[in-house]
């Protein structure tokens, strides 16, 4: 079965572009998550959907920060515009929680540098 | 207070002997916890879940949960060489259903 498809697996861009970042999650799964992970602050919640509503926002760090789930398999995070600051590996997880918990299931991250 | 804490480490066990890793949380209605081993480069990776107080066992891996004490760990056993890695431990609430927050993670190195 396929994973958690992310894309791109890294981007470099300059301070002030947009950055789109993209997912796919398994097929199936009705929770969909946005982490970042930094050095300095380990790996935050960014924001989080049920069956493509989003539930909880609060860890998005500001109005630059912005996620949408059309469907239920495809979700995108995006920064508008974008700083040296948001440079971090971005990970989209899904899950689908049953009598056993609530496991999820990672991507393999987009590597985000802004210079 | 931070809802997830751990030691980030580095820790450092030689190889064969039983590594322990420790997690506290700050939600006394938490449900469900979870280690995930992540290597470096790569995404989280699921080791084990508990769910109930006591003790569960998993091949070399043992998760312990006392929620009384708010308290989770991780042991394991005949460490190895590539048992080297992140360990992060997260945590569900209760209150706020299916939000998974982590740990920064500790750090363990096993020297050969």
């Amino acid at each position: 079965d396929a994973g958690v498809i992310q894309s791109p697996r890294h981007e470099v861009t300059e301070m002030g572009q947009e950055v789109t970042l993209r997912c796919k999650p398994i097929s199936g799964h009705d929770y969909l998550f946005w982490y970042r992970q930094t050095m300095m602050r380990g790996l935050e919640l960014l924001i989080y959907f049920n069956n493509n509503v989003p539930i909880d926002d609060s860890g998005m760090p500001e109005d630059r920060f912005s996620a949408k789930m059309p469907n239920a398999s495809f979700s995108t995070l995006k920064i508008q515009p974008s700083e040296p600051r948001d440079s971090a590996v971005y990970f989209c997880a899904s899950s689908l929680p049953g009598i056993s918990g609530n496991t999820i299931y990672f991507g393999e991250g987009s590597w985000l540098t802004v210079v | 207070q931070k809802e997830v804490e751990q030691n980030s480490g580095p820790l450092s066990v030689p190889e064969g002997a039983i590594a322990s890793l420790n997690c506290t949380y700050s939600d006394r209605v938490s449900q469900s916890f979870f280690w995930y081993r992540q290597y470096s480069g790569k995404s989280p990776e699921l080791i084990m879940s508990i769910y109930s107080n006591g003790d569960k066992e998993d091949g070399r891996f043992t998760a312990q949960l006392n929620k009384a004490s708010q308290y989770v760990s991780l042991l394991i056993r005949d460490s190895q060489p590539s048992d080297s890695a992140t360990y992060l431990c997260a945590v569900e609430g209760y209150s706020s259903a299916s939000k998974i927050i982590f740990g920064s993670g500790t750090r363990l190195s096993i020297r050969p």
